[in-house]
């Protein structure tokens, strides 16, 4: 069973930095491009960033580009935002999605998400 | 950056009737195009990727059409477990994606 599993969230003041994880079960971690998406409250969905299979290929939104950054260790079947300079705006809900790519690409597995609180 | 923009935003509806929601795409997409379901509190679950084909798992009551810049999500015959909010997402070349604004269908 394909598990995705965010932790690291939770409240941190205007300018610092969080990084959040996601522990991956179920499947060959290695083999799958991986994928942020957050949540403000009360709002829609909104992608974030992308990792290809071996980390050499990142995409980012325009809002988090220089301050975020999308990683992850296959040794570990993990996968890791670090965010710096947060933002209230940050302020969200942030789920990882396992992506599946073919001819189509789209995100078929997420995990429950992590609520990150930008505040003062 | 392509902009996606469904419609409408919310409507009601009932047990029993056709619904539909429309998304439409600033630049043509093929048919890289997703659909998702959330219920409040909970993870987004996929529903239809490629613009018309059902992820394994989601009920036939559900379909997808469109290429290009229209696509449309189609509840044949909706049920109590289908009042929740649906997104559209395009995932055109894997540089930069977008989600629609989403689409809340509620009781009436």
């Amino acid at each position: 069973e394909v598990q995705l599993v965010e932790s690291g969230g939770g409240l941190v003041q205007p300018g610092g930095p969080l990084r959040l994880s996601c522990a991956a079960s179920g499947f060959t971690f290695s083999s799958y491009w991986m994928s942020w998406v957050r949540q403000a409250p009360g709002k829609g969905l909104e992608w974030v960033a992308n990792i290809n299979q071996d980390g050499s290929a990142e995409s980012y939104v325009d809002s988090v580009k220089g301050r975020f950054t999308i990683s992850r260790d296959n040794a570990k079947n993990s996968l890791y935002l670090q965010m710096n300079s947060l933002r209230a705006e940050d302020t969200a809900v942030y789920y990882c999605a396992r992506i599946r790519m073919g001819t189509i690409y789209y995100l078929d597995y997420w995990g429950q998400g992590t609520l990150v609180t930008v505040s003062s | 950056d392509i902009q996606m923009t469904q419609s409408p935003s919310s409507l009601s509806a009932s047990v029993g009737d056709r619904v539909t929601v429309t998304c439409r795409a600033s630049q043509s997409i093929s048919t890289y195009l997703s659909w998702y379901q959330q219920k409040p509190g909970k993870a987004p679950k996929l529903l239809i990727y490629g613009a018309l084909s059902l992820q394994s798992g989601v009920p036939s009551r559900f379909s997808g059409s469109g290429s290009g810049t229209d696509f449309t999500l189609t509840i044949s015959s909706l049920q109590l477990e289908d009042f929740a909010t649906y997104y559209c997402q395009q995932t055109y070349g894997s540089r930069t994606w977008t989600f629609g604004q989403g689409t809340k269908v509620e009781f009436k």
